[in-house]
Formats: structure tokens, C-alpha cells, sequence
């Protein structure tokens, strides 16, 4: 059973729609991450947050607005897609920021996005 | 030079084999160093951290070298479960970076 889960699992919605992937982990970590991966492609970091603070953003459009209110959960708001964004959302957490020996990331089940 | 790179594969082996991949990391002060398992259509999940010293779980042995900056991934009497994308992860500084993963393939 993974400690971080997202909803939905899946999502289709329309270019004009706005929706929001949610991301909770339950260990406890300090940092958190979006990442994307479209098919057959390496993942993408999108962001990290480091205790609700956003301390990287990897040139993502911003059709995309990260949330972070609190230490434990991550929202991603959607808005004005393209087909192009259609991919793999995957929320992950660890317990400090990268770069600390043995720091490990958790990845939750990821929600499959489908704009149409 | 990318900052993490690995052979896409696919690796083809018959079942029972032994088969080993390797992952380039292009950053000297890296810290820490893991390989994630992918199966199609889920999640990253850990498979094993990788020391300095090496280290084995089972069929699983991982290794560093950090003189030539690679890790590798030995997998012994493969199985048939095996079967999913390999990903070589590292660590430095703030930032944690995958590689783009190997895929392998185990028949029966």
C-alpha cells in the first residue's frame, strides 16, 4: 500500500474544462513533487515543494498551477489543456529535499490524463 | 552529455539468465544513488538503494564506481516477473534526476 495516493486516477476533460489532480502522502516527508511522464518518455520534473514552499519550477506552462497547502498534500490545477498534455501525472514525496544521503522518493499510483 | 544515461534496450533474455545494465551520471558531486523499477503503466517503485561499498538483495546486486561515474544493476536467475523498465536514479544538491530508464524483457 503506497503512502502517497492521488484522484482521480483518471481524468478526460476538454481544453476549456479546469480541474485539479490531488496528491496526499502520509509519511510524514517534508518535500514534495509533480512529475509528468507522456508515453515512452522519460518523467519530467515539473515542481518541488520543500515544507509548502516552491522551490523549483521547471518551465511549465502555466496552464499548470501547483498548490501546496500544507506538508502533506499537493494539488495540481488544470486549466486551458492541449492534447499535447495528455500523460501520466505522477505526486511524489520525500522526506527532505534531494541531495541527502539515502533521501528516497515515493511515488504515488499517478492519475492518467486524457484532454480531448 | 545528458546528466544520467542509459541503454533504452530492450534487453531480451530468456528466463533463468543473468543480465546487467549500466547508468552514466555526468555529475561528480552526486550524492545518492537508487534503481526504480517501472512496470508498464504504473508507478516508479524502489528497488534498491546503491553504496559505495555495493550491495545485494536477492538476485538483485547493485554497484558504484564513482571514479568512472557509473552504477550498475546485476540481476541473476532472472524471472519471467522481472520484465519492466529500469530506471537509474541520482541525487545532488536539490535535485533528484532519472534516467529515461532500460527496458527488459525476460522470456519464457
Amino acid at each position: 500500500e503506497t503512502g502517497v495516493t492521488q484522484t482521480p486516477r483518471h481524468l478526460v476533460m476538454g481544453m476549456t474544462n479546469k480541474k485539479s489532480l490531488k496528491c496526499e502522502q502520509h509519511l510524514g516527508h517534508n518535500a514534495m513533487y509533480w512529475y509528468k511522464q507522456s508515453a515512452k518518455k522519460p518523467l519530467e520534473l515539473m515542481f518541488v515543494y520543500s515544507l509548502e514552499e516552491r522551490v523549483e519550477n521547471n518551465s511549465v506552462p502555466s496552464r499548470f498551477s501547483p498548490e501546496c497547502p500544507n506538508s502533506s498534500h499537493l494539488f495540481l490545477h488544470l486549466h486551458t489543456l492541449q492534447p499535447e498534455d495528455s500523460a501520466l501525472y505522477l505526486c511524489a514525496s520525500s522526506q527532505d529535499l534531494a541531495g541527502a544521503a539515502g533521501n528516497t522518493i515515493y511515488f504515488g499510483e499517478g492519475s492518467w490524463l486524457t484532454v480531448v | 552529455r545528458k546528466e544520467v544515461e542509459q541503454d533504452p534496450g530492450p534487453f531480451n533474455v530468456p528466463e533463468g539468465a543473468t543480465v546487467a545494465f549500466n547508468c552514466t551520471y555526468s555529475n561528480s558531486a552526486s550524492q545518492s544513488f537508487f534503481w526504480y523499477r517501472q512496470d508498464c503503466r504504473k508507478e516508479p517503485k524502489l528497488l534498491m538503494s546503491v553504496y559505495s561499498s555495493g550491495n545485494e538483495d536477492g538476485r538483485f546486486t547493485a554497484q558504484l564506481n564513482r571514479a568512472s561515474q557509473y552504477i550498475s544493476l546485476l540481476i541473476r536467475d532472472s524471472k519471467l516477473s522481472d520484465s519492466a523498465t529500469y530506471l537509474c536514479v541520482y541525487s545532488s544538491a536539490s535535485k533528484i534526476i532519472f534516467g529515461s530508464g532500460t527496458r527488459l524483457s525476460i522470456r519464457p
